[in-house]
């Protein structure tokens, strides 16, 4: 199957910081990337759909000005968490979905490996 | 997307078939079954996905009732490795996002 990566697999950052967290798919082309949180014992709740090219699309609750996403280019999507404070502390992974011609022919996503973000 | 329903959790010995349930009594004629499992501490990874007939892979088995308003997915061989929170998701393809529920919590033990 498809590959997505994401880096760093662990952070650790004091409150006040932010944190810039990569998603890249490695080998297609990814027109779509989603950014999910998931704190411990909790499914993944979807916090953000990010087109190549265009502004990010936050789900309810996700304050856009504090998770900033950037999706540059078709195999890099980031996510930033400004500010971060110890709620912040989660679980963050990535997914992406290729083109219609792509990989992911009836759109099944393909999942990074996960961040784990800890704010002291 | 239509919503399911799975088992909180489940319990299968070692080297047995591992059968998993979903309801999904609402989905609607375009929207495909998607399976995927999350390993502790590891993003999901896609399983199986289908749209009325059954499938198989290297990795497991997916049964779609004739109705479509349940499946299962079938691990033939469950390994210890084989441990994981198991999710049956109902989207169209080219959905947007796949929203998880709870998914059930699979343990396989020797």
């Amino acid at each position: 199957g498809a590959v997505v990566s994401q880096h760093p697999s662990r952070v650790i950052c004091k409150s006040g910081t932010s944190v810039k967290i990569e998603c890249r798919s490695l080998d297609f082309q990814a027109t779509t990337m989603f950014w999910y949180r998931q704190f411990p014992k909790q499914s993944l709740m979807l916090m953000a759909t990010s087109n190549e090219g265009s502004k990010a699309t936050y789900e309810q609750g996700v304050e856009k000005d504090k998770f900033l996403i950037n999706h540059a280019s078709l195999t890099l999507s980031t996510l930033t968490v400004t500010s971060a404070h110890p709620e912040d502390s989660s679980f963050y992974i990535c997914s992406a979905r290729g083109g219609t011609s792509g990989l992911s022919n009836t759109g099944e996503l393909f999942f990074g490996e996960g961040s784990r973000l800890t704010v002291l | 997307d239509a919503k399911t329903t799975q088992p909180t959790s489940m319990d299968c010995a070692e080297g047995r078939a591992a059968n998993l349930p979903c309801n999904h009594s609402t989905i609607s004629g375009n929207e495909y079954v998607y399976w995927y499992r999350q390993i502790h501490s590891q993003g999901p990874q896609y399983i199986i996905h289908g749209l009325k007939n059954n499938e198989t892979n290297e990795m497991a088995s997916l049964i779609i009732t004739e109705d479509r308003k349940s499946s299962t997915l079938i691990l033939p061989h469950a390994t210890l490795r084989d441990t994981a929170v198991y999710y049956c998701i109902v989207r169209v393809a080219y959905g947007y996002a796949l929203n998880f529920g709870k998914g059930t919590s699979l343990l396989v033990t020797p």
